[in-house]
């Protein structure tokens, strides 16, 4: 089955920075890979997602890119703001596509 | 539209006791999801349903836990007996047929004494 391994497990930077947060899959069927955030005490919100067919995709502040022949995809948040403070996971689908496969979180800090 | 509802919000019971969750998915969603995150770990499938069929069961962790879903709407996850390492915050997601963004409830918080 899929594994899907995150790091680091907690990151802090200055406002205004950038933060990047990498996790490793290890089924190389999956295509499907989405990004969760979780503000203290609320749910998990999906903030962006990408699919095999594509390296990169963008939404203003955040992205994520795809290695598919590594098998690695990342988080970048530029201009960091205190808001961005939450737990970040990645995940992927299991074989067969119904089981998700969350990484253990980032528990990113910025820092006013 | 409404989003996920999941009830209650927190429940604290002894060891040894019955516990029962409930998530209401959003309406028309096929997909419900049961998840588990213990101690700032990560998110652990436990099952997932289309309708009211469970589709994968593989991550319920031992036959103390029971997931139904009647009629396809609302779905429960009953926990008993509980034990102290089934505290954590059980969380329930929906997504439509055909989709694969998963939209979560607010979750459980389980605290097992």
């Amino acid at each position: 089955g899929e594994n899907v391994e995150q790091h680091p497990s907690t990151l802090s930077v200055q406002e205004g920075d950038s933060a990047v947060i990498k996790c490793t899959y290890s089924d190389s069927a999956s295509n499907y890979f989405p990004w969760y955030k979780q503000e203290l005490g609320k749910r998990p919100q999906l903030i962006i997602d990408i699919r095999s067919n594509v390296g990169e995709k963008k939404d203003q502040r955040i992205a994520v890119t795809l290695n598919k022949t590594a098998k690695h995809f990342s988080l970048h948040i530029t201009e960091t703001q205190p808001e961005d403070s939450a737990v970040y996971f990645c995940a992927a689908p299991d074989t067969g596509g119904f089981k998700t496969i969350f990484g253990a979180g980032t528990r990113l800090f910025v820092k006013a | 539209e409404a989003g996920v509802t999941q009830f209650p919000s927190h429940s604290v019971i002894e060891k040894g006791q019955t516990v029962t969750l409930r998530c209401d998915p959003i309406s028309g969603h096929d997909n419900l999801y049961w998840y588990r995150r213990v101690m700032g770990k990560e998110i652990k499938f436990l099952l997932h349903f289309v309708k009211e069929s469970k589709q994968d069961e593989s991550g319920m962790p031992n036959n103390r836990f029971l997931a139904e879903r009647t009629g396809g709407t609302y779905s429960t996850l009953k926990v008993q007996p509980a034990e102290l390492e089934d505290s954590g915050v059980y969380f329930c997601a929906s997504s439509p047929q055909g989709r694969n963004e998963q939209f979560f409830g607010p979750g459980t918080r389980l605290t097992v004494l």
